[in-house]
Formats: C-alpha cells, sequence, structure tokens
C-alpha cells in the first residue's frame, strides 16, 4: 500500500524554540495532507488540512502563528511548532489522500513524538 | 458539527469470545474509516465503508456501515490476544476528506 513518512520520529526541544516536522508520500502524489495532534490515551484531532500551492485551512482553537503549515510540493508538507512549550508536547500524526481514482484511502505517517522541555 | 460516539470505551474479552464496536455519528457522511493503533504507534487502515449497506471483512473483524441509522459496527469474531489493540471509526465531514475520530475504543483480548 501507499506509503506516508515523517521525520522525526522523536525530538525532545527546549521551550522557546521551533521545531520543524516533516511529512512525505513516498509513492503518490498528495495535493492534500492533514495534521493531527494526539495528546496521551484520547483520540486524534485534526489540526489543519494542509493543501499544495495555497494556505493551510486551520481547524478552531488552533493557532495558525504557532503552528505553521507549509506544502511546498505534492509529496511535502511541513509543520513548524513556533515557540513550544511544554503544553504542545504530543503526537503529532500527519495523513495524505491520492486524491484520484477510486481508493478513498488516507494513508498516515508513523507519527512524531515532541516532548517540550 | 459532525460529533461521533464511540462504545465500549473499553473492552476486556477473552479469546475465542465475540464482540461488536458501535460507531454513531450526528451528521451525514460520505464515508466511514476503522482504523487501529497499538501502544505509542501511528493508525493502520482496516476498512473505508463507501456506502450504505456495505460490509467488509478482514480475517476475524467485520465492519458494516447502516448510513441512515448513521451507524457503523466492528465486529470482532473469536478473539484473538494479537487484535488488542485501541480501534478508532472516523466518518468524513460533509463532502469533504477531513475525518472526525471518535474516542476509540481500547480491546484487550485475555488468554
Amino acid at each position: 500500500g501507499a506509503v506516508v513518512s515523517q521525520h522525526p520520529s522523536r525530538v525532545i526541544c527546549k521551550s522557546g524554540t521551533s521545531v520543524k516536522i516533516e511529512c512525505r508520500s513516498l509513492d503518490f502524489q498528495a495535493t492534500t495532507m492533514f495534521w493531527y495532534r494526539q495528546f496521551p490515551k484520547q483520540s486524534l484531532m485534526l489540526m489543519a488540512t494542509s493543501n499544495e500551492g495555497s494556505k493551510a485551512t486551520y481547524e478552531q482553537g488552533v493557532e495558525k502563528d504557532k503552528f505553521l503549515i507549509n506544502h511546498a510540493s505534492l509529496t511535502l508538507s511541513t509543520l513548524t511548532v513556533t515557540s513550544a512549550h511544554p503544553e504542545d508536547s504530543s503526537f503529532y500524526i500527519c495523513s495524505a489522500t491520492p486524491g484520484s481514482g477510486s481508493s478513498y484511502e488516507q494513508y498516515f505517517g508513523p507519527g512524531t513524538r515532541l516532548t517540550v522541555t | 458539527e459532525l460529533k461521533v460516539e464511540q462504545n465500549p470505551l473499553f473492552l476486556s474479552m477473552q479469546e475465542g469470545k465475540n464482540y461488536t464496536i458501535y460507531c454513531n455519528y450526528s451528521t451525514t457522511s460520505d464515508r466511514l474509516y476503522w482504523y487501529r493503533q497499538d501502544p505509542g504507534k501511528s493508525l493502520e487502515s482496516l476498512f473505508v465503508l463507501l456506502s450504505n449497506g456495505a460490509v467488509k471483512q478482514e480475517g476475524r473483524l467485520m465492519a458494516s456501515l447502516d448510513t441512515k441509522a448513521r451507524l457503523s459496527t466492528l465486529h470482532i469474531t473469536a478473539a484473538v490476544h494479537d487484535l488488542s489493540a485501541t480501534y478508532f471509526c472516523a466518518p468524513s465531514q460533509g463532502g469533504s476528506e477531513k475525518l472526525v475520530f471518535g474516542k476509540g475504543t481500547k480491546l484487550t483480548v485475555n488468554p
């Protein structure tokens, strides 16, 4: 099946610094990618929809200036957590959909565990 | 706003038994997904259900969709320990590709 990768898989950073997370679709082009956040023992919450070539669409309550999303190509979206704080510590997961054909599958990346100290 | 209710949230069952996880959602949805998540891992796709009455089976898992009742079920047959994981349902929101996740059902299969 289709593969979505994320990098890094795990990152520890100090409070106040910024962290960039990459999401790549390895064997298909993705005009749309999604970014989710999952706190321990909780469900996934959609943060934003990343659209290639245009601005991301953020869900209510998600600060767009704090979580910068760039979808520079059909295979790469990045999420930058700016001025990270301990409450931003979470598991960040991206997903991508080929957007063509009749598959309707959404493929999830392996996730990035962010710890802010 | 699409709301999703999954139950039960916790399920402990013995190997060899059958059980069903329920997923109710509040507004019309084009399709519904079921995912499995192991501790510390990301999501593994199980099923995509696209139409009313859709039924899909893979091994000991079978998923169904009733769009009129806004209900999907995930049925486990003769559970084995390897099925222990958290299972999420996620209907799509309106006509978009955005998914809204249920809270998940943590399944523990005991020998």
